[in-house]
């Protein structure tokens, strides 16, 4: 048990769908990301947000959507996604920005197919 | 070119066995270096934090080594055991653009 929850474990979804990714931190963190973890290549940081202001956003496709209500909680909203968006999404948090040598916690992920 | 080269792709070894893990980066300025342990369908777990001025550092069986001038890294396992089957992810940071630069993984495999 890392101390960062995701849910759902595992999704599938159609290309017209709308659905969503939570993430949840009990470490007293400020600041937390989305990574996208495909076959084969490295881990790619999608999102984020620290002190809950997002500072980052990779280019990524408008039709992921961030949500940061809180310093605990994270959320991933998806729609109209595209198959070779399926992928392990790692949720992701640490005390300040983690370049400066704080550990990054991850989630157990969530597995998302889209058919 | 990924900034973060890791060898060999995949690995099996025998139980008991000793192995080594190889990470070459090109990060610049270099802040720290991290291995990370992922297995089969979980989250990756922390290992081992490296800055500039350490050579080595251990973790139970896993022990990490950094060569800062030749910006090489690698991961020695000792005695490897079943549980040890996993995907080790070598992740460099950089002052300069302030992000975390991620290897692909060595992909170990022990075998009884």
């Amino acid at each position: 048990e890392t101390g960062v929850t995701q849910t759902p474990r595992h999704l599938v979804m159609g290309m017209t769908n709308k659905k969503s990714l939570k993430c949840e931190q009990h470490l007293g963190h400020n600041a937390m990301y989305w990574y996208k973890q495909s076959a084969k290549k490295p881990l790619e940081l999608m999102f984020v947000y620290s002190l809950e202001e997002r500072v980052e956003n990779n280019s990524v496709p408008s039709r992921f959507s961030p949500e940061c209500p809180n310093s605990s909680h994270l959320f991933l909203h998806l729609h109209t996604l595209q198959p070779e968006d399926s992928a392990l999404y790692l949720c992701a948090s640490s005390q300040e920005r983690a370049f400066s040598g704080n550990t990054i916690y991850f989630g157990e992920g969530s597995w998302l197919t889209v058919v | 070119k990924n900034q973060v080269e890791q060898s060999p792709q995949s690995l099996i070894i025998l139980e008991g066995k000793n192995c080594t893990l190889q990470c070459n980066y090109t990060v610049s300025p270099f802040s720290n270096l991290r291995w990370y342990k992922q297995d089969t369908g979980r989250g990756p777990v922390s290992l081992t934090i490296m800055t500039f001025s350490e050579n080595t550092k251990s973790n139970g069986r896993y022990t990490a080594t950094l060569d800062a001038d030749t910006k090489q890294s690698s991961l020695h396992i000792t005695a490897s055991q079943l549980s040890d089957s996993a995907s080790y992810i070598c992740v460099v940071s950089s002052y300069g653009n302030n992000r975390l630069a991620f290897g692909k993984g060595n992909q170990v495999v022990v075998i009884p």
